[in-house]
C-alpha cells in the first residue's frame, strides 16, 4: 500500500521570505502523480501544484516550486517570497497512474503541515 | 463553471441514526471520489464511482455506502452512525481522463455525531 509522510506538522515563515515543507512517500508504482494541495481555513482543497512521476523537470507554479526525487521518494514543496494568503494546512498527496488513464480519484494524503506566515 | 456543490454544509445527527451525504460534480466531471477528514487520522480516502460504478473503495466498514446518479451526482450514505463518525466529509470530481486534470474539491460537509 502507498503512504505518504509528512514529518512537520507545523511550519511558519515570515512574509517574504522562503519556506520548504517536506513529503516523503512509499510506493512499488513507476508510473504516479504527486500533488502539493493547500487547505485554507474555508476548508476548500485547492491544489497548489502537480508532478508527474516520469518527468525528471521538477514542477514549477509561480512562487511555488517541487524538489522531486524519485529514487529518493522524496518531495518537498519549496514557497518563495511568503505571502499572509499562504497561511494553510498544506498536504502532500499521491495518485497511482492507472492503465487507460488516469484516476485523479483516489488520492493518498499525508498528514499535513500547518503553514503559519508571519507579517 | 459552478465548482463542486456539497450539500448540507453541516449536519448533526445522533448516535444510531443514518445520514445521506450529496455531491454534485463539475459539469462534464464523471468521477466523483469522497474523503473523511478527522484531526486524528487526516484525509482518508472512502470510495469513488466512475458512471455510476464504484472504482475504488477505501478501508471503511460496511456502514458507509455510496452511489452514483446517471447525471454523475453522488451521494454518500452512513448508517447507524457512531461519535466516530465526526468528521469533515470530502467530496472531489475529476474528468477521469486527458491529461493536465485534477482532482477539484468541493467545501465538505461537516457532520458531527452526537
Amino acid at each position: 500500500a502507498q503512504t505518504v509522510t509528512q514529518s512537520q506538522p507545523e511550519m511558519s515563515v515570515q512574509e517574504a521570505e522562503t519556506v520548504t515543507l517536506s513529503c516523503t512517500y512509499d510506493t512499488s508504482e513507476s508510473d504516479y502523480y504527486l500533488f502539493w494541495y493547500k487547505q485554507p481555513p474555508s476548508r476548500q482543497m485547492i491544489l497548489v501544484i502537480r508532478q508527474e512521476a516520469y518527468k525528471q523537470q521538477n514542477a514549477t507554479e509561480n512562487r511555488f516550486s517541487v524538489n522531486f526525487q524519485k529514487a529518493a521518494k522524496s518531495f518537498s514543496l519549496k514557497i518563495s517570497d511568503s505571502q499572509l494568503g499562504d497561511a494553510a494546512m498544506y498536504f502532500c498527496a499521491y495518485c497511482k497512474n492507472n492503465a487507460g488513464g488516469t484516476s485523479y480519484g483516489k488520492l493518498t494524503f499525508g498528514q499535513g503541515t500547518i503553514l503559519t506566515v508571519h507579517p | 463553471k459552478a465548482g463542486v456543490t456539497q450539500t448540507p454544509r453541516y449536519l448533526i445527527k445522533t448516535r444510531g441514526q443514518q445520514v445521506t451525504l450529496s455531491c454534485s460534480p463539475i459539469s462534464g466531471h464523471r468521477s466523483v471520489s469522497w474523503y473523511q477528514q478527522t484531526p486524528g487520522q487526516g484525509l482518508q480516502f472512502l470510495f469513488e464511482y466512475f458512471s455510476e460504478t464504484q472504482r475504488n473503495k477505501g478501508n471503511f466498514p460496511g456502514r458507509f455506502s455510496g452511489r452514483q446518479f446517471s447525471n454523475s451526482r453522488s451521494e454518500m450514505n452512513v448508517s447507524t452512525l457512531e461519535l466516530g463518525d465526526s468528521a469533515l466529509y470530502l467530496c472531489a470530481s475529476s474528468p477521469w481522463t486527458g491529461a493536465n486534470t485534477e482532482a477539484f474539491f468541493g467545501q465538505g460537509t461537516r457532520l458531527t455525531v452526537v
